[in-house]
């Protein structure tokens, strides 16, 4: 069985504020596929980034990073100097390498709310 | 884009009657989901394709059925609809052009049964 914690249900922050969402799985298998996805107010369902756990490399797109930390199942969402675009939920998901037909376990998700 | 068309975007329907969401892709994609979101629950997997006919049950599929009898179209059906399926439903498909196992999603449909 896999599933994907994300705790933190709402975030509020002042534009211009470094944010973290995290995200904590639980797999029995070696091989997967962890993602984000971007959900804003307008509700499409926007993918950002795909890490696969061969590869713990941090990551960084312009104001977003993420680190993949295999040791504590976590892989973590920065966004720095935040702006209001950014508010939206963010969505955690986790997928098995093989088979399975690419069947996404999603996290419950993070409403992050950037103010002015 | 991923050539995604959900069908209707909104629909207000009373217990007890059917319904039918259509899920129309245009790029001959195998595989296809259905999804719903609801607050709390994040996205659950309710069915999804993987060719034409071919279909297998996701994590949230009581009360669901499926049809897929063209690549194109992946038919999601309530057969009785109750309040506890008033919901968001996503479509996805798996778009190979944005990497292993990434799916691409429509801009969903929402459903209210009261």
């Amino acid at each position: 069985a896999q599933k994907v914690t994300q705790a933190q249900t709402e975030i509020s922050v002042v534009e211009k504020e470094d944010v973290t969402l995290d995200c904590v799985y639980e797999t029995r298998d070696t091989t997967y596929y962890l993602f984000w996805y971007k959900q804003p107010p307008s509700g499409e369902l926007v993918f950002l980034i795909r890490r696969n756990s061969f590869d713990e490399q941090n990551e960084i797109s312009g104001r977003y990073s993420w680190n993949f930390q295999k040791s504590t199942s976590s892989f973590n969402f920065t966004i720095t100097a935040s702006q209001v675009v950014d508010s939206a939920v963010y969505f955690c998901a986790l997928s098995f390498i093989t088979g399975t037909a690419s069947k996404l376990t999603f996290g419950t998700g993070t409403r992050l709310q950037v103010t002015l | 884009d991923a050539g995604i068309t959900q069908s209707p975007r909104h629909k207000v329907t009373e217990t007890g009657t059917p319904v039918t969401l259509r899920c129309h892709q245009t790029e001959n994609h195998r595989y296809m989901y259905w999804y719903r979101q609801d607050p709390g629950h994040g996205l659950r997997l309710i069915h999804y394709s993987y060719g034409v006919k071919d279909t297998d049950k996701g994590e949230v599929s009581d009360g669901y059925s499926v049809s897929r009898s063209k690549t194109e179209d992946f038919l999601l059906t309530l057969e009785s609809a109750t309040s506890s399926q008033t919901s968001v439903y996503f479509c996805a498909i798996r778009d190979r052009s944005s990497g292993a196992n990434v799916l691409t999603f429509g801009a969903g449909s929402r459903l209210t049964v009261l």
